[in-house]
């Protein structure tokens, strides 16, 4: 299918545990990034990458890593998880541009 | 005080109505101006974008903007049940993806 998509769309993990979160776009868009979205914070940026094997901080980095070894993909993990990493995770990609295209998003529950 | 305040809401109008979804921010170096519809448990997506001050239309949605005030509106005309949403605004100060930020989102029903 063309387009964003995340995988897997719902995710209930233990605390402590490493989770990955899935992204792939199709479009061959140079910039991707990774949201996390909660409630009164809107959307926060925590990684994005402007290549492949180019990535960089966002606003809340911590407890998160990314790599982007093809174009269309851009892996989130989180290494150990904890309760505040509880969350809708959102990519996107985009050209050089502010228009950003979003996935459907993942929803994470850390216990 | 946040880089961008928006009214979360709940915001709830009869169909027909003319609605108008507001945001202020703090940064003068913002210039590109956008506003995103989520529907629940979906990803955003680009409703409108503008550069620096004025007015743009398409169809039953006008974005303006005012610089001077560090103020942005959306509103929506004839208002339909299929624009319940999520409203986010987002701005930035470059063209490029770099440092768009976005506002926490007004949730708007339009009741039949």
């Amino acid at each position: 299918d063309a387009g964003i998509t995340q995988s897997p769309r719902y995710k209930i993990t233990e605390t402590g545990r490493q989770v990955t979160l899935m992204c792939h776009q199709t479009w061959s868009h140079s910039y991707m990034f990774w949201y996390r979205q909660d409630l009164g914070h809107g959307l926060r940026l925590i990684y994005y990458s402007a290549a492949a094997d180019i990535t960089d901080k966002g606003e809340v980095p911590d407890g998160y890593v990314v790599s982007r070894s093809k174009t269309e993909n851009f892996p989130l993990t989180l290494e150990s998880a904890t309760r505040s990493q509880t969350s809708v995770y959102f990519c996107a990609s985009s050209v050089p541009s502010n228009e950003q295209f979003f996935g459907p998003g993942t929803r994470l529950t850390v216990l | 005080q946040k880089e961008v305040e928006q009214d979360p809401g709940p915001l709830s109008v009869p169909e027909g109505a003319i609605v108008s979804l507001n945001c202020t921010y703090s940064n003068s170096a913002f210039q590109y101006f956008m506003w995103y519809r989520q529907y629940s448990r979906k990803g955003p997506e680009l409703l409108m974008y503008t550069y620096s001050s004025g007015n743009k239309e398409d169809g039953r949605f006008t974005a303006q903007v005012d610089k001077s005030s560090k103020y942005i509106s959306l509103f929506i005309r004839d208002s339909q049940p299929s624009d319940s949403a999520t409203y986010l605004c987002a701005m930035s100060a470059e063209t490029s993806y770099d440092k768009v930020i976005f506002g926490p989102g007004t949730s708007l029903s339009v009741i039949p």
